[in-house]
């Protein structure tokens, strides 16, 4: 099946800091999407990008299909930023394979 | 749109017993999915739905595992003889039909086997 790689594992960083948390995938997909799970378990869908570069507030994503990878920026980072990032891409219509994630801590 | 409501919050049960979690899906959505989540890993497809019909099981659901959707609206998901393997946050999602559609993420169920 497909593989997903999420790196780094973990990152800290102090508020205000910006941030690139990274993820490849193994094989050719038509939809990526990103996740963030805060500390109550609740997933959170951030974006759906197959390709391309999309913005929402001071989160950023681009995605380059032809080179298999994706790229979550966190900028100007706040603690309600905290929680742990995935993401995911689909092997088929109907189900997602997810990364490992990576573990963000913001501290004040 | 109320979101994806997930029933219990929690729970603990000691091994061998069963145990069954009920999703509500946001009205919608014609599709239902059930992930299941470990500590430290990401979530792992284990069952969906399309509309009342379960189109597929992960090798991951044992027989112990069962899950049905009446009526295309909410669905439950029962472990029979709950073993401490079965520790885990269970995850109901929904969306509608296609590759770009966007899943919904409940609060999920954790349960605890002790």
């Amino acid at each position: 099946g497909i593989q997903v790689e999420q790196s780094p594992p973990d990152l800290i960083l102090q508020e205000g800091a910006n941030s690139t948390l990274r993820c490849n995938f193994s094989d050719s997909v038509n939809n990526l999407q990103w996740f963030h799970q805060n500390p109550w378990g609740q997933l959170i869908n951030l974006f759906y990008i197959p390709s391309g570069t999309k913005q929402n507030g001071r989160l950023s994503a681009t995605t380059v299909a032809t080179e298999r990878y994706s790229l979550l920026y966190i900028s100007s980072s706040q603690t309600t930023d905290s929680g742990v990032y995935f993401c995911a891409v689909p092997p088929s219509d109907y189900k997602l394979s997810f990364g490992a994630g990576t573990t963000v801590t913001v501290r004040a | 749109d109320t979101g994806v409501s997930q029933n219990p919050r929690h729970k603990i049960t000691k091994r061998g017993q069963n145990v069954t979690f009920r999703c509500d899906p946001i009205s919608e959505h014609n599709r239902l999915y059930w992930y299941r989540q470990t500590l430290g890993q990401g979530p792992e497809f284990l069952t969906y739905f399309q509309n009342e019909a379960q189109l597929e099981k992960s090798r991951l659901l044992s027989d112990r595992f069962s899950a049905e959707r009446p009526k295309g609206s909410f669905s439950t998901l029962e472990i029979q003889r709950t073993e401490q393997g079965d520790s885990a946050m269970y995850l109901c999602a929904s969306s509608l039909t296609g590759y770009s559609a966007p899943l919904h993420f409940g609060n999920g169920t954790r349960l605890t086997v002790t």
